[in-house]
């Protein structure tokens, strides 16, 4: 099975800062037609979780601009530019290559 | 609008079964593959398993395969997973999620399941 490793994040992040949440798969998550198999999710306290990105970089429908995906086969990145209230919550990255379908621990985001 | 609505769910004893029901609306159900993804209390989500829109294929997470069973009724726009031989670590909140292409882009809003004596 993929692993998939989040990083934690420093918080409290100060409101209207930039906050940075890390990923890692013990296998290449690039395909041979060229897309990375890598998605975010965002679950709100309370809530279900929501898409964020998919194929490593692309925003889904409705999705804030400030929210950008990045990374390489293996490492990925999920910046989060002028962090709000509403961005609050636990970020999932989650590998869409192979199933079993595997999601990382969770990286929580407060807000101070 | 895109809606998924488990159902279900309670408290079950070790051993016993349980089956969970997600109803699909606002989409073409029968287009789709879908998910079933749980989270146990104050843990991280699990995928559990896979079924494609025709059901021809199937796949299940290791720590469910032989004890449960998804399934659908592209008529009723209802997805299914039958859970048997439950255990204490089955406890959890279970979730049905769209498959859309290659993400899960829908959720619903979980059904939750509790095994204990």
């Amino acid at each position: 099975d993929i692993v998939m490793t989040q990083g934690a994040l420093p918080n409290p992040v100060p409101s209207g800062e930039s906050a940075s949440i890390t990923c890692q798969s013990s296998k290449s998550l690039l395909h041979s037609n060229g897309k990375t198999y890598l998605n975010w999710y965002l679950q709100r306290p309370g809530q279900s979780p929501q898409l964020l990105i998919y194929w490593m970089s692309t925003r889904a429908s409705g999705v804030s601009d400030r929210f950008s995906g990045s990374g390489s086969g293996t490492d990925f990145t999920l910046k989060i530019s002028s962090v709000e209230a509403e961005d609050v919550g636990v970020y999932y990255c989650q590998q869409f290559l192979e199933y079993p379908r595997t999601f990382g621990g969770g990286t929580k985001l407060e807000l101070k | 609008e895109v809606q998924l609505v488990e159902s279900g769910g309670g408290l079950v004893q070790p051993g016993r079964s349980l089956k969970l029901s997600c109803v699909a609306s606002g989409f073409t159900f029968s287009n789709y593959g879908m998910n079933w993804i749980r989270q146990a209390p104050g843990k991280g989500l699990e995928w559990v398993a896979y079924i494609s829109s025709g059901s021809s294929y199937i796949y299940y997470a290791e720590t469910v395969k032989g004890r449960f069973t998804i399934s659908r009724d592209n008529a009723k726009n209802t997805l299914y997973l039958q859970m048997t031989s439950l255990r204490s670590e089955d406890t959890a909140l279970y979730y049905c999620a769209r498959a859309a292409r290659d993400v899960m882009d829908a959720w619903g809003q979980g059904a939750s399941v509790t095994v204990s004596s």
